[in-house]
Order: C-alpha cells, then structure tokens, then sequence
C-alpha cells in the first residue's frame, strides 16, 4: 500500500507570504495528525482529524495555522502569513484506529521542509 | 508538567555489540509508548510500542523495556548493524488526551563498522 504521502518535500518563502503544505494519508485511514519539529527540538503535535472532524487542536501555535481535511481524506496545513519561527520541518501521519491502539500505529510521511526567509 | 527526555544525546557503537537507548518520562498518567527511528531525509518509523500494563515487549532484535517505578522506558537493539544508524524517538501518549504524542527529543545511534 502507498504510505503517507506530503508535498511539497521543501518550501522556501519569505517573511510575510503564504504556504499550504498537502498530506494525504494512507487510504482508509480515518485518523490524520500534524506534526513540526522545529530548529532540532523535540517533535511536537500540531493537530488531530477523525475523518474531517478535529479531534484535537490543541498544539497549534496561533491563528496563522489553519488545518483542513474536506471530505475526510487529504489534508492541508495553510499558514499565513508565515513568520521566521515558523521554520521547520512539518510530518503528517494516519492510522487507521486510535493512537494507544496496538497494531495500528501512526504511520509518519517523510515531512515537509519549510524555510522562511 | 509533561516531558519525555533522553539521558543521551548521541550513541556510538560498534557493529554486532548491543545499543541501548534511554528515555525518561514524568507524567504518570501516560500508558502507551512508542519508539520511533527516524532516517536523514525520511519520516519517524515505527519500531515497537508498549502498554503501561505491561514490563517488556519484543520483536524482531528488539527490546522495549518499561519501569514505571522511575517513569523510565528503554529500547534495545540487539547486534547492531550499520542500517540501524538513525534518529531515534521514544513517545507517549497520555491515556486522556487522544491521539495526541509527546516526543522526547531524539538520540543518534552512530554504528561503527
């Protein structure tokens, strides 16, 4: 099966302007989450979809991050106008039941790099 | 508060000897963790997962061991190889909060040949 897939792999703008990053989950998926690391740090939770509901959105930084998944499948992570901190790398991942459940771990896509000048 | 740390930051081994890589957590309400590796270039890769009620699991040359007493989780490699050479993250995640994961910041494994 295809994994989880994101795009695009490296995004570089400046100070100021927009970005939307892509995900797309491993099909059948229902769970999707967001999350960044940031300048080396640990790897931190952005958000959570069940289907196209946020479950939990408690990790997003401010009102410049907005999360969509219409129709329960791809999602996207828009941020605007993106600011210098913003800088990192962003991972998607699914899993088909919930997190704590054995044999369905997250599955992690390869991330986006996103570089503000 | 909640914080899931490593004791070491990079570990050096040589090829065939067993690694061992800690991690310390300090909310007592997590009960399930994962261990993750992490490849230049590629997403965190699922290794093993363990449930609080639980002291040691295994899979395939690898161990997580689980103290609960000292909030105190551990991976280890047996005969480690070159391809193991990665970045790995032990996680939580804290029975009420969803799907939601903590990570801890990660340790490079280094294997030497």
């Amino acid at each position: 099966e295809a994994g989880v897939t994101q795009f695009p792999s490296h995004s570089v703008i400046e100070k100021g302007q927009t970005v939307t990053l892509r995900c797309d989950p491993i099909s059948g998926h229902d769970n999707l989450y967001w999350y960044r690391r940031v300048m080396g740090k640990e790897i931190k939770f952005l958000l959570h979809f069940v289907k196209e509901s946020k479950q939990d959105e408690s990790g997003m930084p401010n009102n410049r991050f907005l999360a969509e998944r219409t129709g329960g499948t791809y999602s996207t992570l828009k941020v605007q106008p993106a600011e210098l901190e913003d800088s990192g790398v962003y991972f998607c991942a699914s899993s088909q039941a919930g997190v704590s459940s054995y044999n369905s771990p997250l599955h992690f896509g390869n991330g986006t790099r996103l570089t503000v000048t | 508060g909640e914080s899931v740390g490593l004791h070491l930051p990079t570990l050096s081994v040589q090829e065939g000897d067993n690694s061992i890589i800690n991690c310390a957590y300090s909310n007592s309400a997590s009960d399930y963790f994962i261990w993750y590796k992490q490849e230049s270039g590629k997403g965190p890769q699922f290794i093993i997962d363990i449930r609080s009620n639980m002291d040691k699991r295994q899979g395939q040359r690898v161990t997580v061991l689980l103290n609960k007493t000292v909030k105190h989780l551990s991976l280890q490699i047996a005969a480690t190889q070159p391809g193991d050479s990665a970045v790995y993250f032990c996680a939580e995640n804290i029975g009420n909060q969803g799907g939601k994961l903590i990570f801890g910041q990660g340790t490079e494994l280094s294997v030497k040949p």
